[in-house]
C-alpha cells in the first residue's frame, strides 16, 4: 500500500492564481481531511470529508473548496491565491468505526504564495 | 479554539534522559492522540488513549490521561537522537467529526 500520497511536494504560485493540490489513499478509509501547518500554529483543519459525496467545513475554510467524488481521491481547491495561504498542506485519512481512530498522513505540500 | 495545547513549547535533553511533554485541553474529549513530526515530513501516529483509560505503553512511550485535571502526558524513556522531532497531541470531542484538533505542539531536541 502507498499510504496517503499527495501531490504537487513543492509549489510557487502567483497571487491571484488558482490550482488544485492533490490528495490519494489506497486504504479505503472513509474519513479524510486537509490541515495546514504553519509556524506556531500547529496543524489547522481546512476542509474534511466524512466518507464520498460528503464533505465539510473545518476550522479555516476561507479560500479553499473540497470535493470527494471517490472514496480514494480529496482534492484541494485554492481558487484565487493569496500569500496568507503560503504555508505547508496535510491531507490525512482514517477509517470509520463509529469512532476516532489513528490519522495517517501524506507527505505534504508546501505552498509559497508570491 | 478547542485545541490542545502542549507544554513546554521546546526541550532540549541528553541522550539516555527521560523526556516529559504535557498536554491540557479545555473541554470533555472522547480520546486524545500524540503524533511525531519529524523535520519536513508528515505526521505520525503514536499512541490513542480513550476517555475512560488512565494509561497506555507503546515501547519507550507511556502516556497518561487525567480527565479531571483535562491533561495528558508523553513519557518518552532513554531517550535516542532519533527522537529528535515535534510531538503534538490532537483531542477528538463528543458530538465532533472523528476528525481531530491538533496543539502547536513541542519541539524536542535530543543532543547525542
Amino acid at each position: 500500500n502507498a499510504g496517503v500520497t499527495q501531490t504537487p511536494k513543492f509549489q510557487v504560485l502567483k497571487t491571484g492564481q488558482s490550482m488544485t493540490l492533490q490528495c490519494a489513499q489506497d486504504m479505503n478509509h472513509e474519513y479524510m481531511s486537509w490541515y495546514r501547518q504553519d509556524p506556531g500554529m500547529g496543524l489547522r483543519l481546512i476542509h474534511y470529508s466524512v466518507g464520498a459525496g460528503i464533505t465539510d467545513q473545518g476550522e479555516v475554510p476561507n479560500g479553499y473548496n473540497v470535493s470527494r467524488s471517490t472514496t480514494e481521491d480529496f482534492p484541494l481547491r485554492l481558487l484565487s491565491a493569496a500569500p496568507s495561504q503560503t504555508s505547508v498542506y496535510f491531507c490525512a485519512s482514517s477509517r470509520d468505526g463509529g469512532q476516532s481512530y489513528e490519522q495517517y498522513f501524506g507527505p505534504g505540500t508546501r505552498l509559497t504564495v508570491t | 479554539s478547542q485545541q490542545g495545547e502542549e507544554d513546554p513549547q521546546a526541550l532540549s535533553i541528553q541522550e539516555g534522559e527521560n523526556a516529559t511533554m504535557n498536554c491540557s485541553y479545555k473541554t470533555s474529549i472522547n480520546n486524545l492522540q500524540w503524533y511525531r513530526q519529524n523535520s519536513g515530513r508528515g505526521l505520525v501516529h503514536l499512541i490513542l488513549i480513550r476517555s475512560n483509560e488512565r494509561e497506555k505503553h507503546s515501547g519507550r512511550l507511556r502516556v497518561t490521561l487525567d480527565t479531571s485535571k483535562k491533561s495528558s502526558s508523553l513519557l518518552i524513556t532513554a531517550s535516542r537522537a532519533a527522537d529528535t522531532a515535534s510531538y503534538f497531541c490532537a483531542t477528538e470531542y463528543p458530538g465532533g467529526s472523528y476528525i481531530p484538533t491538533f496543539g502547536r505542539g513541542t519541539s524536542l531536541i535530543v543532543h547525542p
